[in-house]
């Protein structure tokens, strides 16, 4: 079945350094691609999120471009801070299979030092 | 802003109750999603709504049971608590538009201990 993979973590970071947490997906067709993130103690909120090839979703500082040709769909941020701590989930969607629920991956920790 | 409302952040319950977890959702979504997460194994779905009194099993159904009566409202039932049912429980909701390609909204989570 459709899955995703993320780079495991923890990823730690000192604050105002570069940030990629990598991202591919398996779903045929072309499947809208999410990131998600989990601040401790809280739900999921929704990053920022890409509806077809070339398409670049941003917000807050985060950016990720939808690749198809490598499917790959890889979060980066140019200079992170203390409050971005947190777990970062990929998901995508599956238009195809009729299945409604979006698939996450595992999750990425992302700890960032001062 | 969509709001998704767990009922309980956290819940102590004893091997062997039933357990009701609750979710309500504000912005008139088809679509409503009952989530555990657990440390190393991401997301995974118990079971999904589609409309009223409408349900089907997602990845892990067992031990589990869900209620939409309403709308807004999804329900999700532990008939008989056991202890590696201990678990974060996310609730979550989505437009029924473009389906499968909808972001989902979130709630804040229910922390449940099973002793």
């Amino acid at each position: 079945g459709d899955s995703v993979t993320q780079m495991e973590g923890p990823v730690t970071l000192s604050e105002e350094a570069f940030l990629t947490i990598n991202c591919t997906y398996t779903a045929t067709g072309y499947p809208s691609l999410f990131w998600y993130v989990q601040y401790p103690g809280e739900g999921l909120q929704l990053l920022l999120k890409a509806t077809k090839a070339d398409d670049k979703g941003s917000n807050k500082g985060f950016e990720a471009t939808y690749r198809k040709e490598t499917t790959s769909f890889h979060l980066e941020k140019g200079s992170v801070q203390v409050s971005d701590s947190a777990v970062y989930f990929c998901a995508q969607g599956t238009p195809y299979t009729g299945r409604r629920a979006l698939t996450f991956g595992s999750g990425t920790r992302l700890q960032v030092q001062p | 802003d969509v709001k998704v409302t767990q009922s309980s952040r956290y819940l102590v319950k004893r091997t062997g109750e039933k357990v009701f977890l609750e979710c309500v959702q504000d912005m008139d979504h088809e679509n409503m999603f009952w989530y555990r997460q657990d440390p190393g194994l991401g997301l995974r779905l118990i079971y999904f709504s589609y409309d009223v009194k409408m349900k089907e099993k997602g990845d892990i159904p067992e031990g589990y049971s869900v209620s939409r009566e309403k709308k807004e409202r999804f329900s999700l039932i532990l008939e008989s608590a056991s202890t590696n049912q201990t678990s974060m429980y996310l609730c979550a909701s989505s437009t029924k538009l473009l389906r499968g390609n909808q972001p989902q909204h979130f709630g804040d989570g229910t922390r449940l201990s099973i002793l």
